[in-house]
């Protein structure tokens, strides 16, 4: 079976830092790819989504992600971190021609981010 | 657009008895949903698929005939989790697929679910 992992259970940075978090995932074939945040009290959100083309996608809130196919990769950015980006994060991929075809997400751990005013 | 609601959000209920947790997508229709449960401070495991119409499918391990799913209609799934043990307490979400080609999932609050 796929499975996806985050490297870093837990992240502490000040305001202004970057941030990089790592995710890698094991399956061979056509993937799609997502990150979703999870603000403290609230439901997960899509921050941003791989299908296909430009293996580098923006998302909402200034956030990045790259997909590395030769890496099995798709770690998500952002240059400029603030207060506000204190949550969880998870990544979660979605294997094509799996017994993952009705779209299926395996997720990550999850992150736990903590930005420092 | 895409929002997806659940019901009850807290719900408390005594060891024994039946719980009914709603899932419903307001403005979409979503032949797909999913059941999750996480645990405090760790991921979502994926309970089960619900397909409208048809019977879901269950995760390894997971007990199809304590965890009730029904997919009537194309906004709305149900999780009924029966003889309730305080080991169920948890937070169970569910999401939704969105429409046409999409492997996006748009995901509920969640409903915390305490047996005592």
């Amino acid at each position: 079976a796929q499975s996806v992992s985050q490297h870093n259970h837990h992240v502490i940075l000040s305001e202004a830092a970057s941030l990089e978090l790592g995710c890698n995932y094991s399956y061979g074939g056509t993937v799609n790819l997502f990150w979703y945040v999870q603000y403290p009290g609230q439901h997960l959100q899509l921050l941003l989504k791989y299908f296909s083309g430009d293996p580098l996608v923006k998302g909402i809130k200034g956030f990045e992600a790259e997909f590395i196919k030769s890496k099995f990769s798709f770690n998500l950015r952002k240059p400029s971190v603030q207060w506000s980006d204190t949550a969880e994060y998870f990544c979660a991929v979605n294997a094509e021609g799996t017994t993952d075809s009705w779209g299926k997400l395996q997720f990550g751990a999850g992150t736990q981010v903590v930005v420092t005013p | 657009g895409a929002v997806v609601s659940q019901h009850p959000s807290r719900v408390i209920c005594k060891s024994g008895t039946s719980v009914k947790i709603e899932c419903r997508s307001l403005d979409f229709q979503a032949t797909t949903m999913f059941w999750y449960r996480q645990f405090p401070k760790q991921s979502l495991m994926l309970m089960a698929t619900s397909n409208e119409g048809s019977k879901a499918t269950y995760e390894q391990g997971v007990e199809k005939d304590k965890f009730l799913i029904n997919h009537a209609s194309l906004t709305l799934s149900t999780l009924t989790v029966t003889s309730a043990h305080p080991e169920d307490s948890s937070f169970y979400i569910c999401s939704a697929r969105g429409p046409g080609r999409t492997y996006e999932q748009y995901f509920g609050p969640g409903t915390r679910l305490t047996v005592t």
